[in-house]
């Protein structure tokens, strides 16, 4: 695609539920980023794939959150028992090379857990 | 641990009233200072990649400068089009294959026609 596609761009669940959210990268990119974006609160990292490893998970916040990526393409990130502090928008950026200065975003998962 | 503050929190200007916005950074060994746009609803859009102090990038109104402690983005005669959310990112040494940028909070810019 042209860009980064990220689905579904909104997402209400109920606390205690399971939620998937999916990241299509640019073609071709083999680094794909995952950051949680808080209201008033800046990007936080959550996990850096090369391929289909992830050299970085340190800023998952806990082990209900687990992201994997697959043909080195599509990821995904699982929330498991949703609480409400996980709401924010979650958003994935994809990168030609590992170290590449240039990461392109896309929209974003709006998740709202109530 | 590596800390990237933003200021001011939020700035309006003029139309054609120029100004800068700040980047301070604390990291052990800079790879990369990033600047990106983010406009409401809208993922981050990359705009500059500065690697060594000293150095400078333009494009259209906007240029990033950058010394070993702080970046400013210099906006030149801003129009209403250049409101949005500019952040700023460091990216630091690889430690176990890590690429992960750290983002300050961002500076909301609002120009008034």
């Amino acid at each position: 695609g042209a860009g980064v596609s990220q689905s579904p761009s909104n997402k209400v669940t109920e606390k205690g539920k399971d939620v998937e959210l999916r990241c299509d990268p640019i073609s071709g990119h083999t680094a794909l980023y995952w950051y949680r974006q808080s209201l008033g609160q800046g990007l936080e990292f959550l996990i850096y794939f090369q391929g289909n490893s992830a050299p970085d998970k340190s800023g998952l916040p806990s082990d209900r959150f687990s992201a994997e990526r697959t043909g080195g393409s599509v990821s995904t990130l699982t929330i498991q028992r949703t609480q409400q502090e996980d709401s924010a928008v979650y958003l994935c950026a994809s990168s030609l090379v590992p170290d590449s200065t240039e990461a392109f975003f896309g929209q974003g998962t709006r998740l709202t857990v109530v | 641990e590596d800390q990237v503050t933003q200021s001011p929190e939020a700035l309006r200007l003029q139309e054609g009233e120029s100004s800068s916005l700040n980047c301070s950074y604390t990291v052990s060994g800079l790879r990369g200072l990033f600047w990106y746009r983010q406009d409401p609803g809208k993922g981050p859009e990359f705009l500059f990649t500065l690697y060594s102090a000293g150095e400078e990038k333009e494009k259209e109104r906007l240029k990033a400068t950058l010394t070993k402690k702080e970046s400013f983005l210099h906006i030149t005669a801003p129009k209403p089009e250049d409101s949005a959310t500019y952040l700023c990112a460091v990216q630091g040494p690889t430690q176990g294959g890590s690429e992960k940028l750290v983002f300050g909070k961002g500076t909301k810019l609002t120009v008034n026609p």
